[in-house]
């Protein structure tokens, strides 16, 4: 079962802009992950951010939580060619697994 | 640096045909996971496995069986292949406590994108 759900599904941007992407989910959850992946690979986890933090920051990703709307989005500043590739969220609920979203993919143009 | 290593990046076999996917980690990581991604479906659990010899089953279990001999290594059999099991195959791990507890992300292999004929 679908526990986080990406918004947009598709997201095309120009070098150098930022590119913003949504997460919802439904439960409570422990803590909320973000993951990459490059076409074709397996998937890079990038960020963890846990029920208690409402932010998060590493390079030049910023990730947000709020708890009380079941969300997260997560903001790559600066995008760059090699950021294109989808991306994931995942939820931790306690039940010993992750539950990945369906994804969004990111197009960087050059 | 760290690894989860998948035996195969590609795999044709035929219906009928018992496959093997092999997945090793290097990190002595607990849990460790096989996951089949397919086009608007996204990432689903097959088994998991939270300890030697121990194993759970997932949200698609069915036409799948899993063996964990060794904390290094967990593998996927698909007992008789089917059509409907071509999918990409990906097997992650992470440490104990984990994805319940202490929040440690996972760790992917590249994946073995398994076409069965």
């Amino acid at each position: 079962s679908q526990q986080g759900e990406e918004d947009p599904q598709a997201l095309s941007i120009q070098e150098g802009e930022n590119a913003t992407m949504n997460c919802s989910y439904k439960t409570s959850i422990n803590n909320l992950q973000w993951y990459r992946q490059n076409s074709g690979r397996g998937l890079v986890h990038l960020i963890l951010i846990r029920s208690n933090e409402r932010e998060k920051h590493s390079g030049r990703l910023r990730v947000t939580l709020d708890t009380s709307k079941k969300s997260s989005s997560l903001l790559i500043t600066a995008s760059r060619a090699a950021d294109t590739a989808s991306y994931f969220c995942a939820t931790d609920d306690s039940s010993y697994k992750l539950i990945f979203g369906s994804g969004t993919r990111l197009l960087v143009r050059p | 640096d760290v690894k989860v290593t998948q035996s195969s990046r590609y795999l044709v076999k035929r219906t009928g045909e018992k496959v093997f996917l092999e997945c090793v980690q290097d990190m002595d990581h607990e849990n460790m996971f096989w996951y089949r991604q397919d086009p608007g479906l996204g990432l689903r659990l097959i088994y998991f496995s939270y300890d030697v010899k121990m194993k759970e089953k997932g949200d698609i279990p069915e036409g799948y069986s899993v063996s964990r001999e060794k904390k290094e290594r967990f593998s996927l059999i698909l007992e008789s292949a089917s059509t409907n099991q071509t999918s990409m195959y990906l097997c992650a791990s992470s440490s104990g406590g984990g994805a319940w507890g202490k929040g440690y992300g996972y760790t992917f292999g590249s994946g073995t994108r398994l076409t069965v004929v």
